[in-house]
């Protein structure tokens, strides 16, 4: 039972452009909701965060938007930059020390 | 500061040996955390300690042994592995941010098993 899912395995977008990664989840106790970036044999970076009494929070090029009754939530990276290709990874929490990730979205961002 | 430091950073070991992996963080940081992850997949987690306390076990198998000597360390020793237990050994420790725990990974350690 994948309770949180990355629907889309990879994504390809042009420098400068708009990236947009999207979320799903199942499960409606879950509270707290990360992104993660991970470089290969690299550990997961933290990224952004937001929790479920927001519906937008910003860092920078990063903003990530809850939709909680759609159960669904995206990363905008503005503007997308070559050094932003890597695996990202949505992970949600329900108030306790477990995180369940997502399978994660590989984002190519070309010249 | 949310640095989580990992040694060693590759460990290549038959499946009759005896070794160690080490995670440390000197954030005071309540909770630490080992993740297994396996190529193209996310990170599963193995264990949490929480104030040095064992407090999630994801049935991983007793080949895998944690320990936390104290509230900065964590190890974890490995004895009979397997090759299918070759994968990428992630720590973590947990900060509250804006209210909220916040898990900040360690580069890994790139463990091979023959």
């Amino acid at each position: 039972d994948q309770q949180v899912k990355q629907n889309s395995p990879s994504l390809s977008v042009q420098e400068g452009r708009i990236s947009i990664l999207n979320c799903d989840y199942t499960n409606s106790m879950f509270d707290y909701f990360l992104w993660y970036k991970k470089y290969p044999a690299e550990g997961p970076t933290f990224l952004i965060s937001i929790s479920s009494i927001k519906d937008k929070n910003e860092d920078g090029r990063f903003t990530v938007f809850l939709n909680k009754s759609a159960k669904h939530l995206s990363l905008h990276i503005v503007p997308s930059q070559p050094g932003d290709s890597a695996v990202y990874f949505c992970a949600a929490s329900a108030g306790s020390d477990k995180l369940i990730f997502g399978t994660g979205t590989r984002l190519q961002v070309f010249p | 500061d949310t640095e989580v430091t990992q040694t060693p950073k590759h460990l290549v070991m038959g499946m009759t040996n005896k070794k160690s992996l080490k995670c440390e963080q000197h954030m005071g940081h309540r909770a630490m955390y080992w993740y297994k992850q396996k190529a193209k997949k996310p990170p599963e987690l193995m264990f949490v300690y929480s104030y040095e306390k064992l407090s999630i076990n994801e049935s991983v198998p007793s080949r895998f042994s944690p320990e936390c000597p104290n509230s900065s360390l964590l190890n974890l020793h490995l004895h009979a592995l397997q090759p299918e237990d070759s994968a990428l050994y992630l720590c973590a420790s947990s900060q509250v941010r804006e209210g909220w725990e916040t898990q900040y990974f360690g580069p890994g350690t790139r463990l091979l098993v023959l």
